[in-house]
């Protein structure tokens, strides 16, 4: 157990749907970081929050958009569902950001299947 | 731009056999971080093992150790004493430390331990 929470665990939904993705950092760590895995792209970044600002942006769709809250959760809201958005979406905090050795911890994932 | 390459889409190896599983990197960043992260089948990622690229020796963890040759920009994972239990995807991945705190992965290798 990485300590980072994320739901829920599986999650169907339609196309044109809209749907939230929670994820609770492991205690103490401020950065939290979203991936989108998929069978065609693999393992992609996403967005990372440090302290409630966003820090990086990667091949986050206009569709998609990202915050993390006061006491550090954050949410990834997918909209205007596409079949080809039916992923597995990761969610992984760290201590701190822009350090030498910034292990990120991986929570189990959301697996989102859009119908 | 970043790149990881794992050559390797698939490996069979026997039970208690070592296995080297192996990855190239590309960054014009001289400072930068590799990864190596495991997910079974039941989803989850978990890390395995960090080396820098400044670190004088090759990083080891238990059974994993990371072969680090910097002139070719290598990074191959290996374990020891392989175990049922060790068949999963095994992912490397690269985070430049210049730049922003993402991390790019590669494509994985599925490692299959056979009894």
């Amino acid at each position: 157990d990485s300590g980072v929470t994320q739901t829920p665990k599986h999650l169907i939904t339609a196309t044109g749907q809209r749907v939230t993705l929670r994820c609770s950092p492991r205690s103490g760590d401020l950065s939290v970081y979203w991936y989108q895995q998929s069978l065609d792209q693999g393992l992609q970044f996403l967005i990372q929050y440090y302290n409630g600002e966003e820090r990086a942006k990667g091949n986050i769709l206009e569709r998609f958009s990202a915050q993390q809250f006061p006491d550090l959760h954050s949410e990834l809201n997918l909209s205007s569902l596409e079949l080809g958005d039916s992923a597995l979406y990761f969610c992984a905090s760290s201590v701190a950001a822009g350090r030498s050795y910034n292990e990120q911890f991986f929570g189990p994932g959301t697996r989102l299947t859009v119908l | 731009a970043q790149k990881i390459t794992q050559t390797q889409p698939g490996m069979f190896v026997q039970e208690k056999e070592a296995v080297t599983l192996d990855c190239t990197y590309d960054t014009s960043d001289p400072s930068y971080g590799l990864f190596w992260y495991k997910q079974p089948s039941s989803g989850e990622m978990i890390f395995l093992i960090y080396q820098g690229s400044y670190d004088q020796q090759n990083a080891t963890e238990g059974r994993y150790s990371l072969n680090f040759q910097k002139a070719r920009k290598s990074a191959n994972l290996v374990i020891s004493a392989s175990q049922l239990g060790d068949s999963a995807m095994y992912f490397c991945a690269m985070r430049e430390l210049n730049r922003d705190d993402k991390i790019i992965f590669g494509k994985g290798t599925r490692l299959h331990i056979l009894p």
